[in-house]
């Protein structure tokens, strides 16, 4: 059984500061990541995807890669409350499926 | 705005039903993935089509069926509905299957079952 492994949360964090999203994966043969965004009740939205160990950049984002670790995180600088929402880390799994975590609940003080 | 549309956004159906939820893929994407999403769970892979044909499927029973227009639109089908069939329930769309494609999500369709 594939699975992927997310915080659920709720992780607190001071407007302005960076937020750490944590995910870790079981299939070591995964190539693809992705991080979505869900606010509640709506649709996920894809915010970031990475391929290659490191770290990808993209404005406050940053997704960084550990395949060694079988590890996937996501960093927001200077956090908004408009980032306040549910993130999702996601894996894809052969060529034809996505398996997804449960979330990380992150909620941005003001 | 993705370009990925469902219908209906809303549905309440009577345990034992049967329900189809449709969904119209981004312009250029050939392929289709459903995902139901339960209250606090991330999503469930359901099953994926490519090019009008099933390309890979989750760990859901066969009363949840499917299909792929030429158009690359697909829809949902699913018989004898049960009470934990009450979702969200997603379709999203890539331009192929496999390895480094984004999948972008459509809002989703609130599946009640009473």
């Amino acid at each position: 059984q594939k699975e992927v492994e997310q915080n659920s949360g709720p992780l607190s964090v001071p407007e302005g500061a960076i937020a750490s999203l944590n995910c870790t994966y079981s299939d070591r043969g995964s190539q693809s990541f992705f991080w979505y965004r869900q606010y509640s009740g709506k649709s996920p939205e894809l915010i970031m995807f990475i391929y290659s160990n490191g770290d990808k950049e993209d404005g406050r984002f940053t997704a960084q890669l550990n395949k060694a670790s079988q590890y996937v995180s996501l960093l927001i600088r200077d956090s908004q409350p408009s980032d306040s929402a549910t993130y999702l880390c996601a894996v894809m799994v052969g060529d034809d499926k996505i398996i997804f975590g449960k979330g990380t609940r992150l909620h941005i003080l003001p | 705005e993705t370009g990925v549309t469902q219908s209906p956004t809303h549905l309440i159906k009577t345990r034992g039903q049967q329900v189809t939820l449709r969904c119209s893929s981004q312009s250029g994407h050939n392929t289709v993935s459903w995902y139901q999403q339960a209250l606090g769970q991330g999503p469930q892979f359901i099953f994926q089509y490519y090019r009008e044909e099933e390309n890979g499927r989750g760990n859901f029973p066969p009363r949840f069926s499917g299909l792929q227009f030429p158009n690359y639109s697909s829809e949902l089908n699913v018989n004898a509905l049960e009470l934990d069939d009450s979702a969200l329930y997603l379709c999203a769309s890539s331009l192929q299957p496999g390895l480094n494609t984004e999948a972008f999500f459509g809002q989703g369709t609130r599946l009640t079952v009473v």
